[in-house]
């Protein structure tokens, strides 16, 4: 079975310049996380959405950050324009519910490198 | 905001040696988990608890939730070559999705 895919799992651009991430929960979830990781930070959880709908933005840092959900299938996380600071892990993670952590599954991850 | 406090930072331990690491909160949660990340990877849930006082296992790994329910506890008997990785604790926060993580404890076993 397919998990929570990613794309890319590589990205580097130079500040100023929009970048896109890109998530494919797993099939049947309807519950999708986007989450940051930094040395400084930890794992950040940045905005959640339920049935396509976002439920808790309150961890986006600013409004340069923007997430959509169009469908169940897929989902964004742009960032523009884009920081140096901005550079980390970012990870899309799906359950089936949403208060069910423990079926909280988690992709490989986008490495962002902002120069 | 809610905080984990995750301890030891890090952990550079002998083949065979059991590992015992911490998180405290200032907040209660209703559900603590333990996660493992590996290089390159997401993280990748270990074990639940859902009850004050509640001792789990998975294997070799050991964890329990605190009385208060603000601390939690994972051990791990007889390290082995592979359990080397960043080990995370997280809370749930209240009955919602969201999940606060411990800043993670790394874990090097040497052969």
């Amino acid at each position: 079975d397919a998990g929570v895919i990613q794309s890319p799992r590589h990205e580097v651009t130079e500040m100023g310049q929009e970048v896109t991430l890109r998530c494919k929960p797993i099939s049947g979830h309807n519950s999708l996380f986007w989450y940051r990781q930094t040395m400084m930070r930890g794992l950040e959880l940045l905005i959640y959405f339920n049935n396509n709908v976002p439920i808790d933005d309150s961890g986006m840092p600013e409004d340069r950050f923007s997430a959509k959900m169009p469908n169940a299938s897929f989902s964004t996380l742009k960032i523009q324009p884009s920081e140096p600071r901005d550079s980390a892990v970012y990870f899309c993670a799906s359950s089936p519910r949403l208060a069910e952590p423990d079926t909280q599954y988690f992709g490989p991850g986008t490495r962002l490198t902002v120069l | 905001g809610q905080q984990l406090n995750q301890s030891p930072q890090s952990m550079f331990i002998q083949e065979g040696e059991d590992v015992s690491m911490n998180c405290t909160s200032s907040s209660i949660f209703n559900t603590w988990l333990w996660y493992k990340q590996d290089p390159g990877e997401g993280p990748v849930l270990l074990i639940a608890l859902y009850k004050a006082g509640e001792l789990t296992s998975n294997g070799r790994l050991t964890a329990q939730f605190g009385i208060t329910r603000k601390d939690s506890f994972l051990n791990i008997s007889a390290s082995i070559p592979s359990d080397v990785g960043i080990y995370f604790c997280a809370g749930q926060v209240g009955n919602t999705g969201k999940l606060i993580f411990g800043q993670g404890t790394t874990l090097q076993v040497k052969p």
